[in-house]
């Protein structure tokens, strides 16, 4: 089936910028797919990539090279409320493949 | 607008009871998913409903788990029944695919609900 890779932890400082990885399998893609979830909270949608390139909404982007299976989140101005975990989930017909997620947390 | 409504949010029973989950999806969403999160793990999805029908079951285990959605609208999951293993979050999303492009691909999910089996 399809699976998807993502590095399990990221530590940055409030200020700096943070990219978050996210392989997936090539058979069957659509686009992908980023969700922000705090602890105890529901995913919620940040971002959708159907074509190369990068999408931009405020201080955060979105990344998608298709050639390469592989995408990113990047994350600028970082604050304290920024730490979270963030899944990247992948489009495969009409279902979505959910990456085991990035823990990110935000230092002082 | 109000978002997607789950009930309850947490649920605690003891191993072989049965237990089920209701999920409101937001208003004119036609598609409704139910996903099992486990601690430290992204959603697995279990089903997903295009309206009323279960177009996508391949990983519920059916012979505990059941999904309805009657008139495509509100939507249960039941496990009968519940081992520890099922101890998770179980969450409800949904979309309305219609609406096409980026849009049609975002999910609105609930709050969960938190299960824990003893």
């Amino acid at each position: 089936g399809q699976s998807l890779e993502q590095p399990s932890e990221v530590t940055a400082v409030e200020g700096a910028i943070v990219q978050m990885n996210c392989t997936y399998q090539t058979s069957g893609f659509y686009g992908l797919s980023w969700y922000q979830q705090h602890d105890g909270g529901a995913p919620t949608f940040l971002s959708y990539n159907a074509l190369d390139g990068l999408e931009e909404t405020g201080r955060f982007s979105s990344f998608l090279s298709r050639s390469d299976s592989y995408g990113y989140l990047l994350l600028q101005e970082l604050q304290m409320k920024d730490s979270a975990s963030y899944f990247c989930a992948a489009a495969y017909g009409q279902n979505f493949v959910f990456g085991p997620g990035t823990r990110l947390s935000v230092l002082p | 607008e109000a978002g997607v409504v789950q009930s309850p949010r947490y649920k605690i029973i003891e191993k072989k009871q049965p237990v089920a989950f209701w999920c409101n999806p937001i208003s004119g969403h036609n598609t409704l998913y139910w996903y099992l999160q486990n601690l430290g793990q992204g959603p697995e999805l279990l089903i997903r409903y295009e309206n009323e029908e279960a177009v996508d079951d391949s990983q519920l285990p059916k012979d505990r788990f059941s999904a309805e959605r009657l008139k495509g609208v509100d939507s249960t999951l039941k496990i009968q029944p519940a081992e520890l293993g099922d101890s998770a979050v179980y969450l409800c999303a949904s979309s309305n695919r219609l609406s096409g492009g980026a849009g049609g691909n975002e999910q609105f999910f609930g709050p969960g609900t938190r299960l824990t089996v003893l």
